[in-house]
Parts: C-alpha cells; sequence; structure tokens
C-alpha cells in the first residue's frame, strides 16, 4: 500500500526565505513520487517527480525535491521564497495502474 | 499547450437535486481520473478509468454517484441526488498510460455548492 503524510499543514516564511515543506512516504514497490502545486480554486499543476534516475529532482519555479530512502522522504525546497509561492503544495505517490495517493497538503504563505 | 477541460467551473445545486461534471483528457491520454477535494484536504480518488473500462471506482458512492466513459475519450460524473456533504472541488485529471511514472495532469476543477 502506498500513503504519504505531509508535516505541517500550514508553513509561513518570510519573502527570500528559505522553503521547506515535508513529505514522507511509505510504499511497498519502489515509490514513484511527485510534488503539485495549488493555486485558489485551480486545478493542480506538476512541480517535480521522482523518476528514480537521480535523487535530487529540480523543478519548475526554482523548487526541488530530495529523495532519501533512508528516511522515506521526499522533502521540497526552494532557496528563496517569492510571494508568488504562496500556495497550497501536495506530495503524491503513485502505486499500481498509476493510481495517485495524495497527501493532505501544506499550505505556504510568505510575508513581505 | 494541451489541457484537460472541464465544465461547468462552478455550479451551485439544491439538495436532491441531480447535477453533472464534464471532462474532456488531454487528447491520447488513455488514463481519466476523478477526483473529490475537501477543503482544507487533499484529493481523493473517485474513480479511475482506463480507455473506457473502470480500473478502479472502490471509494466512489455508488447509491448517489455514476462516471461513464463512454468511448474512451471524455467523461461525465454525475450526483443524484446531491446532498449538503458533497459540496466540494471536482478534479479531472489524465495520464498517457497506466505506467507508475506518468503524470496527472488536472483541469481546472468544478466547485460545486449544495445548498
Amino acid at each position: 500500500a502506498q500513503s504519504v503524510t505531509q508535516l505541517g499543514s500550514h508553513v509561513s516564511v518570510s519573502e527570500g526565505a528559505l522553503v521547506l515543506l515535508r513529505c514522507n512516504y511509505s510504499s511497498s514497490v519502489p515509490p514513484y513520487l511527485f510534488w503539485y502545486v495549488q493555486y485558489p480554486n485551480q486545478g493542480l499543476q506538476l512541480l517535480l517527480k521522482y523518476t528514480s534516475a537521480a535523487t535530487l529532482v529540480k523543478g519548475i519555479n526554482g523548487f526541488e525535491a530530495e529523495f532519501k530512502k533512508s528516511e522515506t522522504s521526499f522533502h521540497l525546497t526552494k532557496p528563496s521564497a517569492h510571494m508568488s509561492d504562496a500556495a497550497e503544495y501536495f506530495c503524491a505517490v503513485s502505486g499500481s495502474f498509476n493510481k495517485f495517493y495524495f497527501g493532505s497538503g501544506t499550505k505556504l504563505n510568505v510575508k513581505p | 499547450e494541451a489541457e484537460v477541460a472541464q465544465s461547468p467551473r462552478y455550479k451551485i445545486t439544491e439538495k436532491s437535486q441531480a447535477v453533472a461534471f464534464w471532462c474532456d483528457p488531454i487528447s491520447g491520454h488513455a488514463t481519466l481520473y476523478w477526483y473529490r477535494q475537501i477543503l482544507g484536504q487533499g484529493p481523493e480518488l473517485l474513480v479511475q478509468f482506463q480507455d473506457e473500462s473502470v480500473v478502479d471506482d472502490s471509494q466512489l458512492p455508488k447509491d448517489r454517484f455514476s462516471a461513464e466513459r463512454l468511448k474512451g475519450v471524455d467523461s461525465t460524473l454525475k450526483i443524484q441526488p446531491a446532498e449538503l456533504g458533497d459540496s466540494a472541488m471536482y478534479l479531472c485529471a489524465s495520464s498517457l498510460e497506466a505506467g507508475m511514472n506518468t503524470e496527472a495532469f488536472f483541469g481546472q476543477g468544478t466547485r460545486l455548492t449544495v445548498v
């Protein structure tokens, strides 16, 4: 069975500060992991995905995530937050038949 | 850029009424998903199609919800009768195939309010 846990339903950072959003996964098979972003009243947009080719994955808008098997983690980071990064972020793992399991989300607030 | 199309974007309906949502996936995408997202939560899979066949509908409340993808292209999700607890965002997504490394592309969603 696959599942993800996102620690912290709300994260607040200052503009220019480091963004760190946490995701831990559980998977009975080698996981395929994803980060999505959602703006209010919008669908989900893919930020990045882990394909097992490299443990450090770079995505759009300056985000990256590192896959750590020993910690079963796939945390999302960005060195310098921008006001436009304020949104909700979802970690997901895919299982059999490409069924996606989403975390409960982390709302990122960026203070000026 | 190809997108998943959904309509309507917003829907307000009275409880006990019927409501339907439509989704047109990205051309060539064999897998289509319907998700329900309650405010403050992550998306929850309602039904997954591979072409015109249902792969997973274990979380679909079948007494009131139905979904079809007759020609393996666009899809309709219906609720009858709607209940107050059905108020949520309904998201449609598609992916190229059922492989485990293919991301899902999401539509803009339909925000349903049941009054």
